[in-house]
């Protein structure tokens, strides 16, 4: 089974905007963490949510988390084109903390 | 801020060589991994590594693949005879602790392979 597929695949905003992205998965998490990846660059981690918690902020990025729907949503407020990239989310199982299972990712694109 | 570090950034190579590549964890972090991202697609799981013997691998972690932490700081992928279906960025991890922290896993900037 797939965990961590994102939706939109893509988003295009302005400068300004709010960015939503969501991210579901299938089966029971310790954690789930979201990642950014700059074209052909490193993924950077952003932010990494308990499946305990329904909802962590970091500076413009707010995650929150629903286990009863197994699904997990990215806002990034007040974007600017600096936040051109793909997120992803990854999502672990429940029975072992090792392993990331990644989405395909939503590659959002800000315009000045 | 500590990061995970990787070596080559890009190699290129013959179908059917070796290749070893090289990552220095971040240096209070126990647990180690190998990510590979094949061009348009997902990241996926390769292996993890915990107190110097695999933890957990994937189907993709044949026997091509091998991983060792040969002194106190790196930490290697090597792929015995490459494939053309290796061509892919391979990322390395690594992460301090798991159970009721939350297991922050954190990726260096990747090596791209190109095998020809």
């Amino acid at each position: 089974s797939q965990q961590g597929e994102e939706d939109p695949q893509a988003l295009s905003i302005q400068e300004g905007e709010n960015a939503t992205m969501n991210c579901s998965y299938k089966t029971s998490i310790n954690n789930l963490q979201w990642y950014r990846q700059n074209s052909g660059r490193g993924l950077v981690h952003l932010i990494l949510i308990r499946s305990n918690e329904r909802e962590k902020h970091s500076g413009r990025l707010r995650v929150t988390l629903d286990t009863s729907k197994k699904s997990s949503s990215l806002l990034i407020t007040a974007s600017r084109a600096a936040d051109t990239a793909s997120y992803f989310c990854a999502t672990d199982a429940e029975r072992g903390y090792n392993k990331l299972i990644f989405g395909a990712g939503t590659r959002l694109a800000v315009h000045p | 801020e500590p990061e995970v570090t990787q070596t080559p950034s890009h190699q290129v190579t013959q179908m059917g060589q070796e290749v070893i590549l090289r990552c220095v964890p971040i240096s209070n972090h126990l647990y180690f991994y190998w990510y590979r991202q094949i061009l348009g697609q997902k990241v996926e799981f390769l292996v993890s590594f915990y107190n110097n013997e695999i933890s957990e691998k994937s189907e993709i972690f044949d026997d091509q693949f091998s991983v060792e932490r040969p002194d106190g700081s790196n930490f290697t992928l090597k792929i015995r005879s490459t494939k053309l279906e290796d061509s892919a960025m391979y990322f390395c991890a690594s992460s301090v602790e798991v159970e009721l922290s939350g297991n922050t896993i954190y990726f260096g900037e990747g090596s791209w392979l190109t095998v020809v």
